[in-house]
């Protein structure tokens, strides 16, 4: 079966240092990863992918994401937290069944928090 | 920018009542989804469409419809509500080339049924 997992419900870290969010997929063929942000109340938003490529990834807000092909992980991570930082985050893995119609599979999603 | 705009952000509905949450995308998207999101589960989809008029069940359909009749709008209906269907529901849009697999969301309709 297809499918994502997200190990930690919760990250603390303390703002300036460095973050980690994990994240492992299991999924057929060529992983298509996504991370996603969600602050409170909000919906999610788009952060990074990975489709091919180099195995870093650089996203928005000073995010990025390394692929790992022999460990099936994509972890996200960012040098120097901020408490501006803390939010619920995704990832994602799509479906690969063939076809445009290849849905989008969620982790349970981990909330960071970034202390001052 | 891709905008998603869902109807309302917070709605209070009673038990039984037809409840109707509606999604409009600006960016020509074919394809468009409806997910719920619950604390410790993650983000469900209920229901997805990859054209207009058409619509597929996702993992979670029981209890819900959806409605495209015209390519921006995608319609969830809950026909008749119930209390577990109190959730935060996020609708999202994606093109349908290749090269285009990013979902862009919604800000979210925070539900709550009495």
């Amino acid at each position: 079966a297809q499918s994502v997992a997200q190990p930690e419900d919760q990250v603390n870290v303390a703002e300036g240092n460095p973050l980690t969010v994990k994240c492992t997929y299991s999924v057929s063929g060529n992983p298509y990863l996504f991370w996603y942000v969600q602050y409170p109340n909000r919906g999610l938003q788009f952060l990074l992918k990975y489709i091919t490529g180099d195995n870093l990834v650089k996203g928005s807000y000073g995010f990025e994401a390394e692929f790992n092909k022999s460990q099936t992980s994509f972890h996200l991570k960012k040098p120097s937290a901020l408490v501006s930082d803390s939010a619920l985050y995704f990832c994602a893995v799509r479906e690969n069944y063939g076809g445009a119609t290849n849905k989008l599979i969620f982790g349970t999603g981990t909330l960071l928090a970034v202390q001052p | 920018d891709v905008k998603v705009t869902q109807s309302s952000r917070y709605l209070v509905k009673r038990t039984g009542e037809k409840v109707f949450l509606e999604c409009v995308q600006d960016m020509d998207h074919e394809n468009m989804f409806w997910y719920r999101q619950d604390p410790g589960l993650g983000l469900r989809l209920i229901y997805f469409s990859y054209d207009v008029k058409m619509k597929e069940k996702g993992d979670i359909p029981e209890g819900y419809s959806v409605s495209r009749e015209k390519k921006e709008r995608f319609s969830l209906i809950l026909e008749s509500a119930s209390t577990n269907q109190t959730s935060m529901y996020l609708c999202a849009s994606r093109g349908g080339s290749e090269g285009q697999e990013t979902q862009y969301f919604g800000p979210g309709t925070r539900l709550l049924v009495l």
